[in-house]
């Protein structure tokens, strides 16, 4: 069984375009992230929710907007692709400092 | 604001060599943890380090932390080819910050035959 899974895995878009990741966790998990890992393989922060409520919200452009409908879901909606949004994008789940366990990566290529 | 330093960056090994990769990190923290990604895959959790002095072992590697020196090392004993992966190290900034993770740049590891 899938602990923690993202789809879609590929995601191939034109800039300008609109698009959703969809995260979901069957772990239990009471906090759920997402990160961005660019090309150079380096991990950041984006978003946290626990219990549905934004607790980290990094400085990421404003057309990065999470929501998290129920503590087993949380998704990430870009607005107005540009390049530089291209990377991978990791979900993630844990109970609150406890070890986070990771989704399979969404690759997205804005072109 | 917390950094969080790897080295070495790059990695190449022979079969049957120890090494050590060292994560210094800039401010207080009590937690650190260790991943593994292999190419195009996602996060393995590896070690959790809650307190300081604390050292875990998995086959042939090993993780400790010194909090007070703020560093994290692991070593690897005997390397064997299918311990080639990307290794991170990350520290946890407190409760206060949502339990953030911030992350090393990464150690990229091959070992060759």
């Amino acid at each position: 069984d899938t602990a923690v899974s993202q789809t879609p895995k590929y995601l191939v878009t034109q800039m300008g375009n609109d698009k959703s990741i969809k995260c979901e966790q069957n772990l239990g998990h009471d906090t759920m992230y997402w990160y961005k890992q660019d090309s150079k393989k380096f991990l950041k922060i984006m978003f946290s929710y626990n219990n549905k409520e934004l607790i980290i919200n990094e400085t990421v452009p404003n057309r990065f907007s999470p929501k998290s409908p129920d503590k087993a879901h949380l998704n990430l909606h870009i607005n107005s692709l540009e390049l530089g949004d291209s990377a991978v994008y990791f979900c993630a789940s844990s109970r609150l400092r406890l070890e986070q366990y990771f989704g399979p990566g969404t690759r997205l290529t804005v072109t | 604001e917390l950094k969080v330093e790897q080295n070495p960056l790059f990695l190449s090994m022979q079969e049957g060599k120890n090494y050590t990769i060292y994560c210094n990190y800039s401010t207080t923290s009590d937690r650190l943890y260790w991943y593994r990604q292999d190419p195009g895959k996602s996060l393995e959790s590896l070690f959790v380090l809650l307190s300081n002095g604390a050292v875990k072992q998995e086959g042939r590697l090993m993780a400790s932390l010194d909090t007070k020196a703020r560093l994290s090392t692991l070593h690897i004993t005997a390397a064997v080819h299918d311990l080639s992966a990307t290794y991170f190290c990350a520290v946890d900034q407190g409760e206060t910050s949502g339990s953030r993770l911030t992350f090393g740049e990464g150690t990229q590891l091959t070992v060759n035959p």
